[in-house]
């Protein structure tokens, strides 16, 4: 049973324009959520995080939105640069009293195209 | 600093035969976790050690085993390999972990790549 979900194995955008990417989650006990970036052949690298005490995080041209009762959170990446083009991960953790490492999406792989 | 190593980088095995995979961590971090990447699955926690000991522990068969030494270097075993295990495997270190979910930044190595044939 999938508790992080990416209904969206891949995303193609026009460069300049937003990407938004989704990830939906089922366990009521997270409550701190990350987005990571991964290029082939490296390893993720962390890109931005939110924890359920926030409904918005924002760095650079990144943002993270996280709607608590819906169980949903998105990134919004305004404007996608082509350096952007990756697989893209959302990871959620739980309070203090759980979580057996970070639980990750299956990842949605986007494109930005010229 | 130096980031997160993983060796080897690429590894090809047969069925049945046991793997090593070792993972150095960032200077300074203490407890590394381990994640299997598969195109299925996606990324899937298998491992946590911090201190020399496995602190948690993911939905994965016993053949798939760890430990930690106590400059943090880690490795995980694999023994009698099946097809299904090829995957990326990945290491990712933090300082140390924030209660029993480490919500601190994790920061990942390359991975090993294993192929079983």
């Amino acid at each position: 049973d999938q508790q992080v979900k990416q209904n969206s194995p891949s995303l193609s955008v026009q460069e300049g324009r937003i990407s938004i990417l989704n990830c939906d989650y089922t366990n009521s006990m997270f409550d701190y959520f990350l987005w990571y970036k991964k290029y082939p052949a490296e390893g993720p690298t962390f890109l931005i995080s939110i924890s359920s005490i926030k409904d918005k995080n924002e760095d650079g041209r990144f943002t993270v939105f996280l709607n608590k009762s819906a169980k949903h959170l998105s990134l919004h990446i305004v404007p996608s640069q082509p350096g952007d083009s990756a697989v893209y991960f959302c990871a959620a953790a739980p309070t203090g009293g759980g979580a057996d490492g970070l639980t990750f999406g299956k990842g949605t792989h986007l494109i930005i195209q010229p | 600093k130096a980031g997160v190593t993983q060796t080897p980088r690429y590894l090809i095995k047969t069925r049945g035969q046991q793997v090593t995979l070792s993972c150095s961590p960032i200077s300074g971090h203490r407890s590394v976790s381990w994640y299997q990447q598969t195109p299925g699955q996606g990324l899937q926690f298998l491992f946590e050690y911090f201190s020399e000991t496995q602190r948690n522990k993911g939905n994965f068969p016993g053949r798939f085993s760890g430990r930690q030494f106590s400059n943090s270097r880690s490795e995980m075993n694999v023994s009698t390999l099946e097809l299904g295990d090829s995957a990326l495997y990945l290491c990712a270190s933090v300082t140390q972990p924030s209660g029993r979910g480490s919500t601190d930044t994790q920061y990942f190595g390359p991975g090993t790549r294993l192929t079983v044939l």
